[in-house]
């Protein structure tokens, strides 16, 4: 167990629906980052929050956004969704933001969305 | 190309070999991350190394910075490993993380 939480664990929903996801860090974490893994796309960085600001994006679309509220747990909102949007979420916390320390990350046990 | 390749892509192994799976990239790193991933999908952090080599039970992962390369061992193998390793490194001086594809790694008895 790593700490992290996520929740739902599954989601099923229809085309242009919006999800919200959530996912509350380990204890005294104060980095959240997103991720997506999709069957023909592998992991992929989607954004970073700390201590409530964000500090990167990756290949995030528009019609997703996240947030991370003051008691640092994060949620990552989608929207419009498509077929295409299905994959697993992951998000991981850390220590601190990345600024060339290295940081080990932590996993959450991730988000198994599928959009039919 | 690829800024972060793996190799290779899918290996098999009988239990009690010698696992060698190899990470190669391209972008400028302070730190490598290593990740299992089993078949149910959740992600477990096995290492994050900058230089040298670390070692936690059966599994070693290596690095060398000059040549942009870092290897996963795993010795003695057991079905327990099956699952898929992936590398992972970070932008320079950005938060940006980019993973490889992943190996897909299956000891049989």
């Amino acid at each position: 167990d790593s700490g992290v939480t996520q929740t739902p664990k599954h989601l099923i929903t229809a085309t242009g629906q919006r999800v919200t996801l959530r996912c509350s860090p380990r204890s005294g974490d104060l980095s959240v980052y997103w991720y997506q893994q999709s069957l023909d796309q592998g992991l992929q960085f989607l954004i970073q929050y700390y201590n409530g600001e964000e500090r990167a994006k990756g290949n995030i679309l528009e019609r997703f956004s996240a947030q991370q509220f003051p008691d640092l747990h994060s949620e990552l909102n989608l929207s419009s969704l498509e077929l295409g949007d299905s994959a697993l979420y992951f998000c991981a916390s850390s220590r601190r933001t990345y600024t060339g320390t290295p940081n080990e990350q932590f996993f959450g046990p991730g988000t198994r969305l599928t959009v039919l | 190309k690829n800024e972060v390749e793996q190799s290779p892509q899918n290996l098999t192994a009988q239990e009690g070999e010698f696992i060698t799976i190899n990470c190669s990239y391209s972008v400028g790193i302070s730190a490598l991350h290593w990740l299992q991933q089993h078949p149910g999908g959740g992600i477990v952090s096995l290492f994050m190394l900058s230089s040298g080599k670390k070692k936690h039970g059966r599994l070693i992962a290596t690095i060398n910075i000059q040549e942009k390369h870092s290897s996963l061992h795993i010795t003695a193998s057991h079905p327990r490993d099956s699952a898929v390793y992936i590398c992972a490194v970070p932008t320079y001086n950005n938060n940006d993380m980019r993973f490889g594809a992943g190996t897909r790694l299956t000891v049989k008895p």
